[in-house]
């Protein structure tokens, strides 16, 4: 079955510091990979893709991701964490079956302490 | 403002009872989607239109039927409602006419928070 998984169900980080979100899948084929965030009560927002080509992808708001083929990984990466980046982050991966639909792993709680 | 709008935003009802959700969108996108966020935030989805066909229908209870009478609108009418509908109705579209299908964004609707008491 293609999906994404988000083994940690929340993520602490002082202001500051560098901020990883994890984030694996299992896809036949070429993957396409997401983020999107989810701030309270609001619908998610898209943050950044991997398609094809360079596997560091820069996104909205000073995210990046790293697409490792190897290790089936598509990590969110920050340099340096702003309480504002407090939300959940969704992965997700676009497969077709059909039509495309948009499968999301569980969500990453991100907390960002001042 | 382009968006996806969804009304209403909350929704409180009895067991039993019948109720609609409704989406629209003004970004020109082709293809509209359903998905279900349950309390612990898992987001499922649940139908996806394309031009008004239906395309994706994900197991979803009879009880739910989604209508699209053109290819800006997507409705979801929901019969018999049950405690466990109680979740938060995500509405999104994407534009899904061209070759890179896959690499397509979703833009999602504020979303409609059903309460079932």
């Amino acid at each position: 079955a293609q999906s994404v998984a988000q083994p940690e169900d929340q993520v602490n980080v002082a202001e500051g510091n560098p901020l990883t979100v994890k984030c694996t899948y299992s896809v036949s084929g070429n993957p396409y990979l997401f983020w999107y965030v989810q701030y309270p009560n609001r619908g998610l927002q898209f943050l950044l893709k991997y398609i094809t080509g360079d596997n560091l992808v820069k996104g909205s708001y000073g995210f990046e991701a790293e697409f490792n083929k190897s290790q089936t990984s598509f990590h969110l990466k920050k340099p340096s964490a702003l309480v504002s980046d407090s939300a959940l982050y969704f992965c997700a991966v676009r497969v077709s079956r059909g039509g495309f639909k948009t499968i999301f792993g569980a969500g990453t709680r991100l907390f960002v302490k001042a | 403002d382009t968006a996806v709008s969804q009304t209403p935003k909350y929704l409180v009802t009895q067991m039993g009872n019948d109720k609609s959700i409704k989406c629209e969108q003004n970004l020109g996108h082709d293809t509209m989607y359903w998905y279900k966020q349950d309390s612990k935030k898992f987001l499922k989805i649940m139908f996806s239109y394309n031009n008004k066909e239906l395309i994706i229908n994900e197991t979803v209870p009879n009880r739910f039927s989604p209508k699209s009478p053109d290819k800006a609108h997507l409705n979801l009418h929901i019969n018999s409602l049950e405690l466990g509908d109680s979740a938060v109705y995500f509405c999104a579209s994407s534009q899904d006419r061209d070759r890179n299908s896959g690499a397509n964004v979703l833009t999602f609707g504020a979303g409609s928070r059903l309460t079932v008491l």
